[in-house]
């Protein structure tokens, strides 16, 4: 079964610092997508960092970026610098079609 | 930046009545998807669209579920009789094609069933 596991449900850091969120998935697949969502209270679904299973290199958007790790099915967000913005519900997804989500893990970004 | 847009935004119905979420996806998008996300859970895929055809269905989309593009342009999912249980965020996506990632989600409907 494909799966995604976010073993985090809740985290809590300080406006500026360093923090990661992990993520574990199951797939038999070799080719495929993972995601990081972001949902804010308005519960629109932001697209944060995508990154192709098939490329080694790990992606980066600005403050963010993942530690693709393969063969262990591991897939975890840093966020450096963190804003308070950055508070939100955090989903991690695998697709090759459909999206499967993970449970999500609820990041607070204290002042 | 191109955008899948859903309306409405927020619908109230009474159980047993029937409900049609309405979204528009990108133009030159191929296949359409809906997602159910009851409060505080995770999101959930209900159903993939292309070819003017089902791909494939989750478990959740059954009989009382349905999915249409009447006119090329909107894509809608239907519920027949609405269950309390179907109150949720649902989701609209859509993407280019097989083999790109460009996948899009709108800001979602809520709907509360009373």
């Amino acid at each position: 079964a494909q799966t995604v596991t976010q073993s985090q449900p809740e985290m809590s850091v300080q406006e500026a610092e360093t923090v990661t969120l992990s993520c574990t998935y199951d797939t038999s697949e070799s080719n495929y997508y993972l995601f990081w969502y972001k949902q804010p209270p308005s519960r629109q679904m932001i697209l944060v960092i995508r990154q192709e299973a098939y490329k080694q290199q790990n992606a980066t958007e600005n403050r963010f970026s993942v530690n693709f790790q393969k063969a262990a099915k591991s897939f975890s967000l840093k966020i450096s610098d963190s804003q308070l913005g950055d508070t939100a519900m955090y989903f991690c997804a695998w697709g090759d079609d459909k999206i499967i989500f993970g449970k999500g893990t609820r990041l607070h970004i204290l002042p | 930046e191109p955008e899948v847009t859903q309306t409405p935004s927020h619908q109230v119905t009474q159980m047993g009545q029937e409900v049609i979420l309405r979204c528009v996806p990108i133009s030159n998008h191929l296949y359409f998807y809906w997602y159910r996300q009851i409060l505080g859970q995770k999101v959930e895929f209900l159903v993939s669209f292309y070819n003017n055809e089902i791909s494939e269905k989750s478990e959740i989309f059954d009989d009382q579920f349905s999915v249409e593009r009447p006119d090329g342009s909107n894509f809608t999912l239907k519920i027949r009789s609405t269950k309390l249980e179907d109150s949720a965020m649902y989701f609209c996506a859509s993407r280019e094609d097989r083999w790109s990632y460009g996948y899009t989600f709108g800001s979602g409907t809520r709907l509360t069933v009373v």
